[in-house]
């Protein structure tokens, strides 16, 4: 069935330093990669997107790259602050649903 | 602020008992989706309308879970029966009709079983 992994589930880093977060999706019909932010008790919140006729997107800090090929996305903020701490969760969604598969979740905290 | 809304925030009821949650999404919004979020895990689909259409239903929806959506604005989900393990976040989201648009998610109703 369609699965997600993502990878760390913890990151470390300090302020300044960047961080990767690693997901790969099993649903080769996937064509919609969201990734979300969600602080403790808050809603997931929607930081960026990519399609899969795009490979790669920034928005200020924040990438997104896509490997159709290997079935891979990454997530990618530059000089993090401590307000990016917070667990990121990749999606995925193909052509044929319109659910959201989601990936574990990523605990990322910056240090000052 | 038009975002999704969802009520109540919190639930505590006891086992056997039954729950109804309510959701609003962003006006403009054709498509509902809820999900279900346990601690330290995604969100996993369960449901989504478009328009009053439920079009799709996961296999976690046991026939204890029925959601509606009668006037194709607001939906409710509502559990049955309730058991230790439906303690979780229900998360409702919301996006435009079309294929692979963004989902907007509420801040949930959290739901304990005592």
């Amino acid at each position: 069935g369609e699965n997600v992994e993502q990878h760390p589930s913890t990151l470390s880093v300090q302020e300044g330093d960047s961080a990767v977060i690693k997901c790969t999706y099993s649903d080769s019909a996937s064509n919609y990669f969201p990734w979300y932010k969600q602080e403790l008790g808050k809603r997931p919140q929607l930081i960026i997107d990519i399609r899969s006729n795009v490979g790669e997107k920034k928005d200020q800090r924040i990438a997104v790259t896509l490997n159709k090929t290997a079935k891979h996305f990454s997530l990618h903020i530059t000089e993090t602050q401590p307000e990016d701490s917070a667990v990121y969760f990749c999606a995925a969604m193909s052509y044929n649903t319109d659910k959201l598969i989601f990936g574990t979740g990523t605990r990322l905290q910056v240090f000052p | 602020d038009t975002g999704v809304s969802q009520n109540p925030r919190h639930k505590i009821t006891k086992r056997g008992q039954n729950v109804t949650f309510r959701c609003d999404p962003i006006s403009e919004h054709n498509r509902l989706y809820w999900y279900r979020q346990t601690l330290g895990q995604g969100p996993e689909f369960l449901t989504y309308f478009q328009n009053e259409a439920q079009l799709e239903k996961s296999r976690l929806l046991s026939d204890r879970f029925s959601a509606e959506r009668p006037k194709g604005s607001f939906s409710t989900l509502e559990i049955q029966r309730t058991e230790q393990g439906d303690s979780a976040m229900y998360l409702c989201a919301s996006s435009r009709e079309y294929s692979n648009q963004p989902q907007h998610f509420g801040d949930g109703t959290r739901l304990s079983i005592l």
